[in-house]
């Protein structure tokens, strides 16, 4: 199993661009969650799934949208990247809610913005 | 949710325990203590977690208070590999529906050869 990916690894982009970032699991969870760090800080959430089709904000939505139409995949766009979405990116899923089921992170997707 | 408080930053020495301490004195009676590490570079990597008793695992052991104010993250022989964030993280797993974790700064390990 490869488990989480995120794609792209890397990525720099002007202010006012757009983008998606992609992650996809392979271990059939129902819940996915995308957060972001910024340098010195823990990750903040920005949107989580609970489900195929279902989406919700975090702490720190605005500027970033979502979607989850298929099961393995959950999509972070921007719309029009601003320097302060400098971050980078991380990606969890986790099988369903309850004590037992943890979160399993992927690699990380490090964004500039200029 | 309920905070958590750790120290900034913890040196160890390599093969010698690591005990990494957590105060979470405004603690739920349905919050689990969960606790994570973020390797140089990587995405966090769960480490243990637990309610009430102490849990060991192949990775460490959390020793819990009597009153689950404090809790002790314990890594019995430190590695070089060991080095990295470790973040105490309190979760509702009753209520909450949605597995969020709510990360602080955590503590940062640095393990000398």
């Amino acid at each position: 199993n490869a488990g989480v990916t995120q794609t792209p690894k890397f990525r720099v982009l002007k202010t006012g661009q757009s983008m998606t970032l992609l992650c996809a699991q392979d271990m059939n969870h129902e819940y996915m969650y995308w957060y972001r760090q910024d340098p010195g800080m823990g990750l903040r959430l920005i949107h989580y799934s609970v489900g195929e089709g279902t989406t919700a904000k975090g702490e720190v939505p605005d500027g970033y949208n979502v979607s989850r139409l298929k099961k393995q995949n959950f999509l972070l766009g921007l719309e029009s990247a601003a320097p302060s979405q400098t971050s980078v990116y991380f990606c969890a899923s986790s099988r369903t809610r309850g004590h037992s089921y943890e979160q399993y992170f992927g690699p990380g997707t490090r964004l500039t913005v200029t | 949710d309920a905070k958590t408080t750790q120290p900034n930053s913890m040196e160890s020495n390599e093969e010698e325990p690591v005990h990494l301490p957590c105060n979470h004195s405004t603690i739920s009676g349905t919050d689990y203590i969960h606790w994570y590490r973020q390797l140089p570079s990587q995405g966090p990597e769960y480490v243990i977690h637990g309610l009430t008793s102490n849990v060991n695992n192949r990775m460490a052991s959390l020793a819990i208070a009597e009153d689950r104010k404090s809790s002790t993250l314990i890594l019995h022989r430190a590695t070089l590999r060991d080095a990295a964030v470790y973040y105490c993280i309190l979760r509702d797993d009753y209520g909450g529906a949605t597995n969020k974790l709510i990360f602080g700064t955590g503590t940062l390990l640095a393990v000398q050869p």
